[in-house]
């Protein structure tokens, strides 16, 4: 099955710095590639996605690399504010008419310092 | 904001206990899930379910475990002699048909003592 690996597991930065998380995974058939955001005590929510078609997606501070070749796909987020702060899993998913089984990464802690 | 609503937010049960998990989806939602996150631990898929029947399950997801959509707005999960390990937050989530985000409710926190 699909394993999602996950780096740094925690990432402190400060405010207005950029911070980058990595991800890779293990099954080329993936094609749907989401990143979420959980604040404590709430669910994940979807901050950006990536389909397998397209190698960069940007919304704002927020971009999304993928490299097919390499099974690996990134979250970069500039001008971080300390509202950025929060837990960001990165996910893998065979997503045809649906979002699909999505495995999760073990998540990284995001500390924006003000 | 359309948004999936879970109940309870949080439940108690003793070891042994049935407990169902409930879930209403998005209205016009037609794929859902259920997912798990043992405290501090990654976000685990437990179940997919579309037009009536279970699509994909995790290895989790054993005779213990079971899926229902009883009407046309609520998805349960049931979760029959609960044991301590399966202490954790249960998100569901929905998504649209031909879409790929998935939208998670904020979660059920089980607590089996």
């Amino acid at each position: 099955g699909e394993n999602v690996e996950q780096h740094p597991s925690t990432l402190s930065v400060q405010e207005g710095d950029s911070a980058v998380i990595k991800c890779t995974y293990s099954d080329s058939a993936s094609n749907y590639f989401p990143w979420y955001k959980q604040e404590l005590g709430k669910g994940p929510q979807l901050i950006i996605d990536i389909r397998s078609n397209v190698g960069e997606k940007k919304d704002q501070r927020i971009a999304v690399t993928l490299n097919k070749t390499a099974k690996h796909f990134s979250l970069h987020i500039t001008e971080t504010q300390p509202e950025d702060s929060a837990v960001y899993f990165c996910a893998a998913s065979v997503g045809n008419t649906n979002a699909g089984k999505s495995t999760f990464g073990d998540g990284t802690t995001l500390t924006v310092k003000p | 904001e359309p948004e999936v609503t879970q109940t309870p937010s949080h439940q108690v049960t003793q070891m042994g206990q049935e407990v169902i998990l409930r879930c209403v989806p998005i209205s016009n939602h037609l794929y859902f899930y259920w997912y798990r996150q043992i405290l501090g631990q990654k976000v685990e898929f437990l179940v997919s379910f579309y037009n009536n029947e279970i699509s994909e399950k995790s290895e989790i997801f054993d005779d213990q475990f079971s899926v229902e959509r009883p009407d046309g707005s609520n998805f349960t999960l049931k979760i029959r002699s609960t044991k301590l390990e399966d202490s954790a937050m249960y998100f569901c989530a929905s998504s649209a048909p031909r879409g790929t985000e998935a939208f998670f409710g904020q979660g059920t926190r089980l607590t089996v003592v």
